[in-house]
């Protein structure tokens, strides 16, 4: 079973800290994508990585993707309030185009 | 188009009783998944289709779980018999089948069904 598994699972900051969130596989994936959901509503994706060692950024946002691409990771800088939500890494098992998603790592940003 | 539409947003029903959710994907787009979550956590694959075919089903959709896609359009997830471990929020995604994996789903705002 090709498992993604985040950390942390919940994180508290202050508004204008930075922060990680880690995804991580035993297995290889041909792509990992992150999305992010706020209470209520469906995951909205934020960005896809392919290449392995891949680095894209999405404003304040940081996504890297392993260089044997087993694992991704996220990196908020200078989070604010709005950046509060549930965080889901994801990844398709095989060609079956089936994504699998991480337990998500909720985030609460203060003011 | 307006997105990935899901029917009805909220559900509370009785123990017993048997619901069906309705979802209209984007119109151009072939996929069309369901997926489980319940709070706090991340959703759990139940089935998905191409065009009106039902390719893979999860071992976590029991007897009671049922879906269809008669027309290759809308969807519906019907839960017979309902239970309380049944209460979570439904979601439906959906995609074009060009590389899915790599262009990403679109999600509906989802159903949240309640039992009593």
């Amino acid at each position: 079973t090709q498992l993604l598994e985040q950390s942390p699972q919940f994180l508290s900051i202050q508004e204008g800290e930075n922060l990680t969130v880690y995804c991580n596989s035993s297995s290889v994936f041909s792509s990992l994508q992150w999305y992010r959901q706020e209470p209520g509503e469906g995951p909205v994706l934020l960005v896809t990585v392919v290449t392995g060692g891949e680095v894209k950024k999405l404003k304040r946002l940081t996504f890297q993707f392993g260089d044997a691409r087993k694992d991704s990771s996220l990196h908020i800088t200078a989070a604010q309030p709005g950046d509060t939500g549930l965080y889901l890494c994801a990844g398709a098992p095989g060609n079956t185009g089936k994504l699998i998603f991480g337990q998500g790592t909720t985030l609460q940003v203060k003011p | 188009d307006t997105g990935v539409s899901q029917d009805p947003r909220h559900k509370i029903t009785k123990r017993g009783q048997n619901v069906t959710f309705r979802c209209d994907p984007i119109s151009e787009h072939n996929r069309l998944y369901w997926y489980r979550q319940t709070l706090g956590q991340g959703p759990e694959f139940l089935t998905y289709f191409q065009n009106e075919a039902q390719l893979e089903k999860s071992r976590l959709l029991s007897d009671r779980f049922s879906a269809e896609r008669p027309k290759g359009s809308f969807s519906t997830l019907e839960i017979q018999r309902t239970e309380q471990g049944d209460s979570a929020m439904y979601l439906c995604a959906s995609s074009l089948d060009l590389s899915p994996s790599n262009y990403g789903y679109t999600f509906g705002s989802g159903t949240r069904l309640t039992v009593v």
